[in-house]
């Protein structure tokens, strides 16, 4: 398995605040992202990353800003938290090479916002 | 973008029973994977293909390209593989996914 892993793993936070989530991969991988998982709406794409410092909107992109300024890490900032975004998020990477190659995702963080 | 459909949503086995799941998308793709997820857990490429079929012990994944159809077997389900199974295909440099398919064996 890749060396993909995410923190914190749970949180707590209080409406308004900001949050940061942390995604780090061992394997230099070239392509990372940012998803969110909703009942009733599956895995949705909320940012992604094809290369330090170069990242564009997925999906479900508003309320959420990214940065890598590393290979191996990638950050997901709720800028100010809203109880919309109490979600299950999950990071995934993958190898530079277009749409062959296997995809390895983190755990998951579990965050409540109330 | 891909719109990437999964039946059934829901399926229950006695253990032992053949499960199949269906996926079906609408643009060609370069390769399609097969994700499974346990409950509370994390999600895990099970298959990744572009053609053909692949086996992994009692798991089995096909895929027709012409079809735009792929399949995933289940053969002697145990009650271990209950999970929520779900269909992705390539899309460009992203991943589409579709709805997931929650499968529980009964022992």
């Amino acid at each position: 398995d890749a060396g993909i892993t995410q923190s914190p793993r749970h949180k707590v936070t209080e409406t308004g605040t900001p949050v940061t989530l942390r995604c780090h991969q061992t394997e230099n991988h070239r392509y990372m992202y940012w998803y969110r998982q909703d009942p009733g709406h599956g895995l949705r794409l909320i940012h992604y990353s094809y290369g330090v410092k170069d990242t564009d909107k997925g999906e479900v992109s508003d309320g959420y800003s990214v940065s890598r300024s590393k290979t191996e890490d990638f950050l997901l900032t709720l800028e100010s938290a809203t109880s919309s975004q109490t979600s299950v998020y999950f990071c995934a990477s993958r190898t530079s090479g277009k749409g062959r190659n296997t995809i390895y995702f983190g755990e998951g963080s579990w965050l409540t916002v109330v | 973008k891909n719109e990437v459909e999964q039946s059934p949503q829901n399926l229950t086995a006695q253990e032992g029973e053949f499960i199949t799941i269906n996926c079906s998308y609408s643009v060609g793709i370069s390769a399609l994977h097969w994700l499974q997820q346990h409950p509370g857990g994390g999600i895990v490429s099970l298959f990744m293909l572009s053609s053909g079929k692949k086996k992994h012990g009692r798991l089995i994944a096909t895929i027709n390209i012409q079809e735009k159809h792929s399949s995933l077997h289940i053969t002697a389900s145990h009650p271990r593989d209950s999970a929520v199974y779900i269909c992705a295909v390539w899309d460009d440099y992203k991943l589409s996914f579709g709805a997931g398919t929650t499968v529980t064996v009964r022992a």
